[in-house]
């Protein structure tokens, strides 16, 4: 049973537009969800968060969103770049500082010039 | 230098093997982890770690055995590999005094079962 799911496998936007990657989740205990970026032969790298108590947060070109109602979270990366591609994996928590984060498949982004 | 760092980073081995991957941090944090991505499956969690004398089974917990040696040390270990445990294996960090639940990654290793 997948907890937080990337429907999409892959996305494609050209330099300078907007990307926005989503993800859905199934546990309405989940509180605090997580952004990661991937390059290849590299661990993933810690993104931007948001807590349940938020709907927004922005960090530069990345802001995160999140639909509690519809336990569904995006992330946009304004303007897009091509060191922005890479896989993106959300993840989430359930109830804070518990150090377990379940992760979604990932999304592979690709940012042409 | 990489706060956490994995060692071998590529393993080729046999089935029937057993096989040892290790991770350092220098963060100080005192939760590590070790996950498993397979392709099309996001990170799964085999085996974390609160602190030195606690180990907890993950998601993925079966053909697998952790020691954590000391605060900066957690090594994974496959008493018997077999091929479909070949995947990327990555260890991670995270401090509880934080209050949140964000977690360091190390560079993986690529395992390989034959």
């Amino acid at each position: 049973d997948q907890q937080v799911k990337q429907n999409s496998p892959s996305l494609s936007v050209q330099e300078g537009r907007i990307s926005i990657l989503n993800c859905d989740y199934t546990n309405s205990m989940f509180d605090y969800f997580l952004w990661y970026k991937k390059y290849p032969a590299e661990g993933p790298t810690f993104l931007i968060s948001i807590s349940s108590i938020k709907d927004k947060n922005e960090d530069g070109r990345f802001t995160v969103f999140l639909n509690k109602s519809a336990k569904h979270l995006s992330l946009h990366i304004v303007p897009s770049q091509p060191g922005d591609s890479a896989v993106y994996f959300c993840a989430a928590s359930g109830s804070s500082n518990t150090g377990k984060l379940i992760f979604g498949q990932g999304t592979t982004l690709q940012v042409k010039p | 230098d990489a706060d956490v760092t994995q060692t071998p980073r590529n393993r080729i081995t046999k089935t029937g093997k057993r096989i040892m991957l290790e991770c350092s941090q220098t963060k100080g944090h005192d939760r590590m982890y070790w996950y498993r991505q397979d392709p099309g499956l996001g990170l799964r969690l085999i085996y974390y770690s609160f602190d030195v004398k606690d180990i907890n089974k993950g998601e993925i917990s079966d053909g697998y055995s952790v020691s954590r040696q000391a605060q900066a040390k957690f090594s994974l270990s496959l008493e018997s590999a077999i091929p479909n445990q070949t995947a990327l294996y990555f260890c991670a960090t995270s401090d509880s005094g934080q209050g949140k639940d964000t977690q360091y990654f190390g560079p993986g290793t690529r395992l390989t079962v034959l």
